[in-house]
């Protein structure tokens, strides 16, 4: 089976921008969970889906939005995008509730 | 942001010796455990997992131990090799809940 993938690999905006990534869970996984990793704070979870429906959500403010499409494909967006949301923005899938797979990420620079 | 474990070590060992990962805890009602790999540039990867009604979990050269009473895990790698460095993270999580994860530890090993 294919592993999770995640578009684009790397992007930069400017202050005030919005950006939109993609994740493409492993087939026949329904649950995907997005988290945010920096230096300083480590792995931080932003949210998980179900079935198209959030489960889950972490301590983010509602800048950070996600989605699930019901071939269970996510995408999260980050709307007025600030320096420290400068990151490595990792998405991960799983059958159901458990062992998570995680895709390689999406390195996001902010400027 | 959440977190679990002490602040980002780093552990040196030469090559052949065993190595022992150390992660403390948060939430005494998590009932699934997991450890994590992460090498440079990649996502996190799933190297074992232990539930909690369990003490001592083996895979192939790393073994889990966990001790609820000190909500304390570890991750023991036997025979450490080169390929093995890397930051490896413990989480935590409890039914139907989001995983917690530890800051991390760096493993490096020494030709």
């Amino acid at each position: 089976k294919a592993g999770v993938t995640q578009t684009p690999r790397y992007l930069i905006k400017t202050r005030g921008q919005q950006v939109t990534l993609s994740c493409s869970p492993i087939s026949g996984h329904r649950s995907v969970s997005w988290y945010q990793q920096t230096p300083g704070q480590g792995l931080q979870f932003l949210f998980e889906y179900f079935s198209e429906t959030q489960r889950n959500k972490g301590n983010f403010p509602g800048r950070f939005s996600g989605r699930q499409f019901s071939n269970s494909r996510s995408e999260m967006n980050v709307s007025t995008l600030e320096l420290g949301d400068s990151a490595l923005y990792l998405c991960a899938s799983s059958p159901g509730s458990e062992t998570q797979y995680f895709g390689p990420g999406t390195r996001l620079l902010v400027l | 942001g959440e977190s679990v474990g002490l602040h980002l070590p780093t552990l040196s060992v030469q090559e052949g010796d065993n190595s022992i990962i150390n992660c403390a805890y948060s939430n005494s009602a998590s009932d699934y455990f997991i450890w994590y790999k992460q090498e440079s540039g990649k996502g996190p990867q799933f190297i074992i997992d232990i539930r909690s009604n369990m003490d001592k979990r083996q895979g192939q050269r790393v073994t889990v131990l966990l001790n609820k009473t000190v909500k304390h895990l570890s991750l023991q790698i036997a025979a450490t090799q080169p390929g093995d460095s890397a930051v490896y993270f413990c989480a935590e999580k409890t039914s139907y809940d989001k995983v917690i994860f530890g800051p991390g530890t760096s493993l490096s090993v020494i030709p």
